[in-house]
């Protein structure tokens, strides 16, 4: 079974500060990323996804980072903001014997932004 | 985006139940659903793959007479617990991917949380 390792399982930060979250992977279908934002009882939420034709994405204050070579990824949140406190989930794209995919998704991050 | 709605939001069961999860996808039709299962503090497990017309496919370990998966059209898949016991709780998410954004986007509904006393 494929794996993503994500790290830190939890993560605190002080408003205003850098949230970092990385993940690894070791194999995927084709190179696109996604990151989901989950807030407790809720369902993920798709927050930012990159593609294979950038090594860097950035969304307001939320990136991406790609290294290819590596098999990593990173996110990237500026000005983390008490409303950012939630789990966030990596992801890679796995094939499947069929030849179809499915999301293998990382162990997740607790992020707490505080006040 | 996509929208995808679920049903019940929660639901408690008595053991030995069978419950019935229904997913919709509101804004465009998917032949393809996912259903995955999360524990607290967990990770998203996929638990099977929702094939409109044709039979689920079902995760390692998972028991495919146990989580039954109907998926009768493009715009609706259901699961139902059967004979629900206690280590059956969870929080149920359903996921489809929009084919017209590329068809990597994959876009979870809001979960549906079962108890099982």
């Amino acid at each position: 079974q494929q794996q993503v390792k994500q790290s830190p399982q939890s993560l605190i930060v002080q408003k205003g500060g850098i949230s970092i979250i990385n993940c690894a992977y070791e194999n995927t279908a084709f190179d696109y990323f996604p990151w989901y934002q989950q807030f407790p009882g809720k369902g993920p939420a798709l927050l930012i996804a990159i593609r294979p034709d950038v090594s860097e994405k950035k969304e307001g204050r939320f990136t991406i980072s790609f290294n290819k070579s590596a098999k990593q990824f990173s996110l990237h949140i500026m000005d983390s903001q008490p409303g950012d406190s939630a789990t966030y989930f990596c992801a890679a794209p796995c094939l499947f014997t069929s030849g179809t995919y499915k999301y293998i998704f990382g162990t997740g991050t607790r992020l707490k932004v505080l006040a | 985006g996509a929208v995808v709605s679920q049903h019940p939001s929660w639901v408690i069961c008595k053991s030995g139940t069978s419950v019935k999860i229904e997913c919709r996808s509101l804004d465009f039709q998917a032949t393809t659903m996912f259903w995955y299962r999360q524990f607290p503090k967990q990770s998203l497990m996929l638990m099977a793959t929702s094939n409109e017309g044709s039979k689920a496919t079902y995760e390692q370990g998972v028991e495919k007479d146990k989580f039954l998966i109907n998926h009768a059209s493009l715009t609706l898949s259901t699961l139902t617990v059967t004979s629900a016991h206690p280590e059956d709780s969870s929080f149920y998410i359903c996921s489809v991917r929009n084919p017209g954004l590329g068809g990597n986007e994959q876009f979870f509904g809001p979960g549906t949380r079962l108890t099982v006393l």
